[in-house]
């Protein structure tokens, strides 16, 4: 399994309180993603990094910060949790641009962050 | 948008029988990759077709791309119990993100 550790693993907090699910990776990868999973929805995306400091926009990233001071740590934060982001979240790295073969690279999943808002 | 959409939705077979599951995507993609996913754990990498291959196998499975159609389809062949999971294709444009479908539920049936 890829050096890849979320937390926490469980939560569950209350409407209107900040909220942040940890990326902890050992693999030295560049590109760190943050990805949620509803029923019906598969993954979607709500934000990436892809360097120190260097973050962007997903396509769900509205209510949602991100931030990486170093390589192996990219943060999640509800800044004000409601209901709709009771979620599944899941943490990935991928490293993609190293090698041979640019086109080649895939993402490897952290374990997931059960979150529950109520 | 999701990029990628996997029909059937759920599909349920008896142990021995062939599991075909499809995607379709939208837009021009770099790959296309398909992954599984067991029940409350993570999403694991099952294998990648770049957009210049048309099939290609990894043990028990096979993956075909039909960029013309916009497609692929992943073929588990003399599927086990094990082999029970959501199985979601992911594309790739130009870029570094993936985009998932909404999955296929596959069970298997002893």
């Amino acid at each position: 399994d890829a050096g890849i550790t979320q937390s926490p693993r469980h939560k569950v907090t209350e409407t209107g309180t900040p909220v942040t699910l940890r990326c902890h990776q050992t693999e030295n990868h560049r590109y760190m993603y943050w990805y949620r999973q509803d029923p019906g929805h598969g993954l979607r995306l709500i934000h990436y990094s892809y360097g120190v400091k260097d973050t962007d926009k997903g396509e769900v990233s509205d209510g949602y910060s991100v931030s990486r001071s170093k390589t192996e740590d990219f943060l999640l934060t509800l800044e004000s949790a409601t209901s709709s982001q009771t979620s599944v979240y899941f943490c990935a790295i991928s490293d993609f641009g190293r090698g041979e073969n640019r086109s080649g690279n895939t993402i490897y999943f952290g374990e997931g962050s059960w979150l529950t808002v109520v | 948008s999701q990029q990628g959409e996997e029909d059937p939705q759920a599909l349920s077979i008896q142990e021995g029988e062939n599991a075909t599951m499809n995607c379709s995507y939208k837009t021009s993609i770099n790959n296309l990759q398909w992954y599984r996913q067991n029940s409350g754990r993570g999403l694991v990498h099952l294998i990648l077709i770049r957009s210049n291959e048309r099939e290609k196998h990894s043990g028990r499975l096979r993956v075909t791309l039909d960029t013309s159609k916009k497609s692929s389809s992943l073929l588990i062949t003399a599927s086990r119990a094990a082999d029970t999971a959501s199985y979601f294709c992911a594309t790739r444009s130009n870029d570094y993100k993936l985009s998932f479908g909404a999955g296929t539920t596959v069970t298997v049936r002893a």
